[in-house]
């Protein structure tokens, strides 16, 4: 499994890009780099999945390097309702992997105005 | 359409008591997962579902608890003789049967063990 690890936590101010990252050396050949955000008293929310490259959606984009040993999400212009836990997954593809899903601590991100 | 919907959202159970705790999931979903999160810690796997199979409990432990997923109704978390260290937010999510969709997670249960 491959583990991550990402800053505990991080702080910024309203209208600041904001980008966190997270490293992932053992990431394998069939890994997925997937982002969710929690609030405090909410269940953890989909924010962004990728292989490689650059993808972006309405919400965030994430930056994964060549040698996929880390990913960087990317928060454009935060509000204080950015104000969350970010949580950096790295998913397997196959049928052994669909319940691997493995959660860490997160990173707390405290927007202040 | 509905996401996750999980109920009760806050339980009270006093030490020895049985905890139910169920999980709709997405309409169209046939995975399951349930996951305990501990006050300013992430979220623990506990175990995985499918309709009327469980995949992988691994995240579980071997007394007290235990989980279904039936052909029909809500999957069923159900903690035995609940002790205080049951305290915890217990989150369910689900997913269609491709591997690598997002997880789509239920507002938790609340569970207090007085």
């Amino acid at each position: 499994l491959a583990k991550t690890t990402q800053p505990i936590s991080m702080d910024s101010y309203e209208g600041q890009e904001v980008n966190i990252t997270c490293s992932h050396n053992n990431i394998a050949t069939n890994d997925y780099i997937t982002w969710y955000q929690q609030f405090p008293s909410q269940g953890p929310r989909f924010i962004i999945q990728g292989y490689k490259t650059k993808v972006t959606n309405e919400v965030a984009s994430l930056f994964i390097p060549a040698d996929r040993k880390s990913s960087t999400l990317s928060l454009p212009r935060v509000s204080l309702s950015d104000t969350a836990v970010y949580y950096c997954l790295v998913v397997g593809s196959g049928w052994s992997s669909a319940s691997k899903i493995i959660f860490g601590s997160g990173t707390r991100l405290s927007i202040r105005p | 359409n509905a996401g996750v919907m999980q109920n009760p959202r806050h339980l009270v159970r006093r030490r020895g008591q049985e905890a139910r705790l169920r999980c709709s999931p997405v309409k169209g979903h046939s995975h399951v997962y349930w996951y305990r999160q501990l006050p300013e810690e992430g979220l623990k796997f506990m175990v995985y579902l499918q309709k009327e199979n469980i995949i992988d409990e691994s995240g579980m432990p071997k007394e007290r608890f235990s989980a279904e997923f039936p052909k029909e109704g809500p999957s069923i978390l159900r903690i035995q003789q609940v002790v205080r260290g049951d305290s915890a937010a217990y989150f369910c999510a689900s997913s269609p049967v491709s591997y690598n969709s997002p997880l789509h997670f239920g507002n938790g249960t609340r569970l207090t063990v007085t």
